[in-house]
């Protein structure tokens, strides 16, 4: 099967610009989660999404960011307009939640890095 | 709330010696835990976890860790290390039951294997 898809692996992009950030979690999955890693920060949550539904955003910087499922097997994360600051590796993950058999367990995507000039 | 907290951003270890990786944890409610590894420049993998079942628990490539609930902690240890072994290592926390939770990560510990 295969994993969780990440595009684009690489962005290089200007101050100001949009930002449009792909995932395609594992089929059969219904939850998926959207991480950011930095250096100075190590891995932040941003947003999860339980059935398409999004669950908890309090991890969203702020209003440049926004993030949508608009099916069970993709979503998008989006950062309008973007900022040097923004510069990061950003992580999609999915995951089978149901009642008794969740533990928390989450497939990780190979990432999107992202450099805001 | 739960947290975890992985002492030592960095370790160092030569091929063949014991590693050692160290995470203590808080939550509320009994946790599961886990350990995932990133090698560079690429996702998280899962390494191994607790779920409430043993508490030695084994993983990929020789890894293990366990649970000591009177400590709140859960130490990754190996052997013997081989130079494969260097990445970084997250531990991380989520607490147990429910439809809707999120797993708590570590700030993560930089696994060095010297020859």
């Amino acid at each position: 099967d295969a994993g969780v898809i990440q595009s684009p692996r690489h962005e290089v992009t200007e101050m100001g610009q949009e930002v449009t950030l792909r995932c395609k979690p594992i089929s059969g999955h219904n939850s998926l989660f959207w991480y950011r890693q930095t250096m100075m920060r190590g891995l932040e949550l941003l947003i999860y999404f339980n059935n398409n539904v999004p669950i908890d955003d309090s991890g969203m910087p702020e209003d440049r960011f926004s993030a949508k499922m608009p099916n069970a097997s993709f979503s998008t994360l989006k950062i309008q307009p973007s900022e040097p600051r923004d510069s990061a590796v950003y992580f999609c993950a999915s995951s089978f939640s149901s009642g008794r058999a969740n533990t928390g367990e989450l497939f990780f995507g190979e990432g999107s890095r992202l450099t805001v000039l | 709330a739960q947290s975890v907290t992985q002492l030592g951003s960095h370790v160092s270890v030569s091929e063949g010696a014991l590693v050692l990786l160290r995470c203590n944890y808080s939550s509320s409610v009994p946790p599961y835990l886990f350990w995932y590894v990133q090698y560079p420049n690429q996702g998280l993998q899962l390494l191994l976890k607790y779920t409430s079942a043993a508490t030695l628990v084994k993983g990929i490539n020789g890894f293990e860790a366990e649970f000591k609930k009177s400590e709140t902690s859960f130490h990754l240890t190996k052997p013997s290390a081989h130079m494969s072994d260097a990445a970084e290592y997250f531990c991380a926390v989520s607490t147990s039951g429910g439809s809707n939770y999120k797993l708590t990560f570590g700030k993560g510990t930089l696994l060095t294997v010297n020859p």
